[in-house]
């Protein structure tokens, strides 16, 4: 079936430093690809999101990326802070309708 | 306002039990996702919900899972015959559309942690 994949699994980094996550997706009609946030205890939380129509799209601290042809979408966290600290996912829209989520990825930042 | 919420953010069961699990949408949400979440892993797709639509039931993992939804309110989850595999955090999520429309954005409840004994 549809589904999409996330690496890496863990990342560990000092503050101030960037972390890149990296996803590919396999439904070739998917236009919507958004990152969530999961601190511990808790749902996750959208943190940014790209449609089809653009390449590129920044937040601050944080930017995501997306390839169409490649089928792949990267999340770009610039000066970590120890609050960056969580579980992230990301997640496609498979069957035009449905979100499929990545593994996740848990970033930790150290002081 | 209100987010969505879920009841119990607990629940501990005998192997064999049924089990329901209840999720509150935020108000004029249309969709409505309900996830697992085993410890340490990722976001596993159960069942969605959107409008009068019939529900896209591609993730239960089972017959023993069911779930119904009251309009574009309440929806309950319920696992039949509770296996100790069932044990994982459910979350549910609502927005106020689905796929390519509205936001996209999915607002999730806290979950619901059950354990299976």
């Amino acid at each position: 079936g549809e589904n999409v994949e996330q690496h890496p699994s863990t990342l560990s980094v000092q503050e101030g430093d960037s972390a890149v996550i990296k996803c590919t997706y396999s439904d070739s009609a998917s236009n919507y690809f958004p990152w969530y946030k999961q601190e511990l205890g808790k749902g996750p939380q959208l943190i940014i999101d790209i449609r089809s129509n653009v390449g590129e799209k920044k937040d601050q601290r944080i930017a995501v990326t997306l390839n169409k042809t490649a089928k792949h979408f990267s999340l770009h966290i610039t000066e970590t802070q120890p609050e960056d600290s969580a579980v992230y996912f990301c997640a496609a829209i498979v069957n035009t309708d449905k979100l499929i989520f990545g593994t996740g990825t848990r970033l930790q930042v150290f002081p | 306002g209100a987010g969505v919420s879920q009841s119990p953010s607990n629940k501990v069961t005998e192997k064999g039990k049924d089990v329901e699990l209840r999720c509150d949408p935020i108000s004029g949400h249309t969709a409505l996702y309900w996830y697992r979440q085993r410890l340490g892993q990722g976001l596993e797709f159960l069942i969605y919900f959107q409008g009068n639509s019939a529900p896209d039931k591609s993730g239960l993992p089972s017959d023993r899972f069911s779930a119904e939804r009251t309009g574009e309110s309440v929806s309950t989850l319920t696992i039949q015959r509770t296996q100790q595999e069932d044990s994982a955090v459910y979350l549910c999520a609502s927005s106020l559309a689905s796929g390519t429309g509205g936001t996209g954005e999915l607002f999730f409840g806290e979950g619901s942690r059950l354990t299976v004994l």
